[in-house]
C-alpha cells in the first residue's frame, strides 16, 4: 500500500533557530513530491521535486528530493513566528494520479 | 490567492439534511478535486473530476456525490448529515490529472448540529 510519513509530527523551536522537517514514502510508480504550507486555512503550495538531488528553493525555506533512499527534507532557516504552520507533503504516482497526503508536521515558533 | 473559490465559506446545518458546496477551479485548470478535513485531522481525499468526467474516487461515502459541468465548476453534495460530517471541505485544482501540482481552495467549513 502506498504511504507518505512525515517527522516529526511536531516541533517546536525558538525564533532563528533552523529545523529540518522529513518525509519517507513507499509508492508504486513515483512521479513527483510536493510541499504544502497550511496555516488555520487552505493548503498552499510551495515546491515540487520531480529530480533527485536538484534543491529547490524559496527564501528561507528549500528542499532536497532523494530518489534512491525514497525521502525528502524541507528546510527552513532563521525561522519566524510566521512559519509557524502544518506542513504537509505529499506524493504524486502514475497509479491513480492522486496526490498521497502524509499527516503533517505541526511546526510552532516561539518568539 | 490561489484562483480556486468556494462558496459558501461557512454553512451550519441539521443532522439529516443536505446541503451543496461549489467550487470554481482556477483558470485553465481542467481537473478537480475535493479533500475532507476534520478537526486537527489530515486531508482525506474524496473525489476527483477531469473535464466532467469522475477520475477516481478515495474514501467518499455513499451518502455524498459530486460532479463537474460543461463550465468546470464543481458541486459536492452531501446528504442524511451526521454531527461527524462536520469539517472543513477544500476543493483544489490542477490543470490536468498527472500534473500533481494542486492549488487549494478556501474551503467551507461545515458545521452539522
Amino acid at each position: 500500500e502506498d504511504k507518505v510519513v512525515q517527522s516529526p509530527l511536531s516541533l517546536v523551536v525558538h525564533e532563528g533557530d533552523t529545523v529540518t522537517l522529513n518525509c519517507s514514502y513507499e509508492v508504486t510508480n513515483f512521479r513527483s513530491l510536493l510541499w504544502y504550507k497550511q496555516e488555520k486555512k487552505a493548503p498552499t503550495f510551495l515546491f515540487m521535486l520531480t529530480s533527485s538531488g536538484i534543491e529547490k528553493k524559496s527564501g528561507r525555506l528549500s528542499s532536497i528530493l532523494d530518489k534512491k533512499e525514497l525521502f525528502s527534507i524541507l528546510n527552513i532557516t532563521a525561522t519566524q513566528t510566521g512559519d509557524s504552520a502544518v506542513y504537509l507533503c505529499a506524493v504524486g504516482a502514475d497509479s491513480n494520479y492522486q496526490l498521497i497526503w502524509g499527516a503533517g508536521t505541526k511546526l510552532i515558533i516561539k518568539p | 490567492d490561489s484562483g480556486v473559490t468556494q462558496t459558501p465559506k461557512h454553512l451550519i446545518t441539521a443532522t439529516g439534511q443536505r446541503v451543496t458546496l461549489r467550487c470554481s477551479p482556477r483558470s485553465g485548470d481542467l481537473s478537480v478535486y475535493w479533500y475532507q478535513q476534520s478537526l486537527d485531522q489530515g486531508l482525506q481525499f474524496l473525489i476527483q473530476y477531469y473535464n466532467g468526467e469522475e477520475r477516481a474516487k478515495g474514501n467518499i461515502l455513499e451518502r455524498f456525490s459530486a460532479q463537474q459541468f460543461p463550465d468546470l465548476h464543481s458541486e459536492l453534495n452531501l446528504s442524511s448529515l451526521e454531527l461527524g460530517d462536520s469539517a472543513l471541505y477544500f476543493c483544489a485544482s490542477s490543470v490536468y490529472p498527472g500534473s500533481y501540482e494542486q492549488y487549494f481552495g478556501p474551503g467551507t467549513r461545515l458545521t452539522v448540529t
